[in-house]
Formats: C-alpha cells, structure tokens, sequence
C-alpha cells in the first residue's frame, strides 16, 4: 500500500511562514491535497491538485509537490491557523485515497 | 448551499451491524462521486470507501473489505454505509464526503455520526 509521511507537529510565530512536509514514494508523480481541520469540526480542503486554492482560502495558503515530497506553505501565519493539516493522494495503482498521518500547527 | 448530512451512528456491541446514511442537498448529486472517511478518537483521517457518481467502480480500503458496503440512492440524493462484523478498532467519528470535481480530492465534508463499538 502507499503511504504518506507527515512530521506530527510543527511550530510557527505569527507572522512567519510555516512549511508542512508530505513525503510518499514519487509523491511529485500524484496530485497532492491538503485540508485543514481544526479542534471539533470537520475538515476543510484548502489546497487541492498540488497548488490550486479553493474558493475562500486566502491567499496565504500555496503548495508546491516535487520528487517525493509536497509542502504545503503558509504565509504570514494567523493564530487561526493553528490546527491540523492532512495530505492525500489517490494511487491509482491500489485505488486507495491515502492520507497522512497529520501535522498539528502551534502558533505561538 | 452544498450540505452532507450524515445520520445513523449509535453504539453497538463487536460482531454488530450498522447502517450509515447520508443526505445530500445543493447539488447535482448523480454528478459527483462520494466517500466514507473516518477518525478514531485523537487519531488522524482514514479512508474508508468511495463509489463514483454513477454507482461504479467502488474502492474499499483493506481494513474494511468484506464487511462493509458503500451504496448510493441516486433518486433520493442519499449515500449509505452498511457496516456488519463490527469491530472495537471500528469506533470513529464517520464523514460524508464529496469528491471534487476536477481529480481525487474532497472538497465537501459533512459534520459526521459517531460510530462507538463497544461491549
């Protein structure tokens, strides 16, 4: 099966930018998800094929996915982005959606 | 306004069975494919099933294959989850979630039911 590999939390100050790695085997060779989900709610897509934004995530959020890694950046980070993210993929090999294990994001 | 509402969690003993339904409203339902996805408690999101919009294929992670079934009722704009054999390690909260329209991501999620399998 594939696997997708998240660090399980990472630290920003306000106003820093903030990187979330992903790593798969050849994860640059699939289309890399990111979604936010904060304490109690569901989660929210907020980067979708790679680098695309959905309607309504600022603009401080972007992605990248290259070789076997994809990042997930935010920019200017806001105390209410303090949360989990999950990567995902699809393999179409095993038609499995993969999901990462999850980064909690401290903002502090 | 896109809506998942999901509906039939409960608790039920290990071996049991449960049915999960979810409602779907503010959308062209047979255009999208759909998902199960779930989360243990203080645990992170898996996979569970997804059907396309047309009712096939349908994938099903390994932990669940043969005991679960995904189905959808395209006239009642419903999604559903049969789940027999039920385990402890099955207890989650479980979502409702679309497929996006482009690729194999979700871009619309319910709120979940709470599934707690438990003697």
């Amino acid at each position: 099966s594939y696997d997708l590999t998240q660090p399980p939390s990472v630290s920003v100050s306000p106003g820093q930018t903030a990187s979330i790695t992903c790593s798969g085997d050849n994860l640059g060779g699939y289309f890399a998800n990111w979604y936010q989900q904060k304490p109690g709610l569901s989660p929210v897509l907020v980067i979708y094929q790679d680098k695309k934004r959905p309607s309504g995530i600022p603009e401080r959020f972007s992605g990248s996915n290259s070789g076997n890694t994809a990042t997930l950046t935010i920019s200017g980070t806001q105390a209410l982005d303090e949360a989990d993210y999950y990567c995902q993929a699809w393999d179409s090999i095993s038609t499995d959606w993969v999901f990462g294990g999850g980064t909690k994001l401290t903002v502090l | 306004e896109v809506q998942l509402v999901e509906s039939g969690g409960g608790w039920v003993q290990p071996g049991g069975s449960l049915r999960l339904s979810c409602a779907a409203s503010g959308f062209t339902f047979t255009s999208y494919g759909l998902n199960w996805v779930r989360q243990a408690p203080g645990k992170g999101l898996e996979w569970v099933s997804y059907i396309s919009d047309s009712g096939s294929p349908i994938y099903y992670a390994d932990s669940i294959k043969g005991r679960f079934t995904i189905s959808r009722d395209n006239a009642k704009n419903s999604l559903y989850l049969q789940m027999n054999s039920l385990r402890v390690e099955d207890t989650a909260v479980y979502y409702c979630a679309r497929r996006g329209a482009e690729f194999y991501y979700i871009d619309v999620w319910g709120k979940g039911t709470t599934v707690t399998v438990s003697s």
